[in-house]
């Protein structure tokens, strides 16, 4: 059975730093890529950044580009989510997930979600 | 980016009711567009991909149509389960959008 589960979450103050972690479980981690994604308090969903099956390929959306880095471990089938400089409006539940193969664009698979709060 | 726009925002029906719900895109992306379904405080699940495929598992009572900038999700007799929110996603280019979501509520 697939299985994802998101962890890291917490209450940061604007500036300060979190990672977000997503072990992984049922599949063939090093064959797929990973994303996160993201859902602000009573908003609809925002892609935030994809990671390649060996590392080598990130692609952020712009608000993020500079502050978060998708990173991971395929020996440990874990993915990261490095966030710095964060901002309120960064505060959401973020998920994990499983890229498609076939696709390269659409997530088959989805970890429970982890809340970011950054509030001072 | 592509700019992905559902309407309506907010849908009243009834059970047994057929549902239809739109996705507009800002230019053309194929058939490259998934549907999601998400129930409040869960993860959003898959229901369609390649804006007509039904994903395995999903009740043959979804269906998606559409290609280059207009697409429907469809639901032929609404079910208690499916009072949720529903999203499209366009895969077309790398900079991966989602519509604004439609809320399929209780009349």
């Amino acid at each position: 059975e697939v299985q994802l589960v998101d962890s890291g979450g917490g209450l940061v103050q604007p500036g300060g730093s979190l990672r977000l972690s997503c072990a992984t479980s049922g599949f063939t981690f090093s064959s797929f890529w990973m994303s996160w994604v993201r859902q602000a308090p009573g908003k609809g969903l925002e892609w935030v950044a994809n990671i390649n099956q060996h590392g080598s390929v990130e692609k952020y959306v712009d608000s993020v580009k500079g502050r978060f880095t998708i990173s991971r471990d395929n020996a440990k089938n874990s993915l990261y989510l490095q966030m710095d400089t964060l901002r309120v409006e960064d505060t959401a539940v973020y998920y994990c997930a499983r890229v498609d193969p076939g696709s390269g664009g659409y997530w088959d698979y989805w970890g429970q979600g982890t809340l970011v709060t950054v509030s001072s | 980016d592509i700019q992905m726009t559902q309407s309506p925002s907010t849908l009243s029906a009834s059970v047994g009711d057929r549902v239809t719900i739109t996705c507009r895109a800002s230019q053309s992306i194929s058939s490259w567009l998934a549907w999601y379904q998400q129930k409040p405080g869960k993860a959003p699940n898959l229901l369609i991909y390649k804006a007509s495929s039904l994903e395995s598992g999903v009740p043959s009572r979804f269906s998606g149509s559409g290609s280059g900038t207009e697409f429907t999700l469809t639901i032929s007799s609404l079910q208690p389960d499916d009072f949720a929110t529903y999203y499209c996603q366009q895969y077309n280019s790398y900079s991966l959008t989602f519509g604004g979501g439609t809320k399929v509520e209780i009349k």
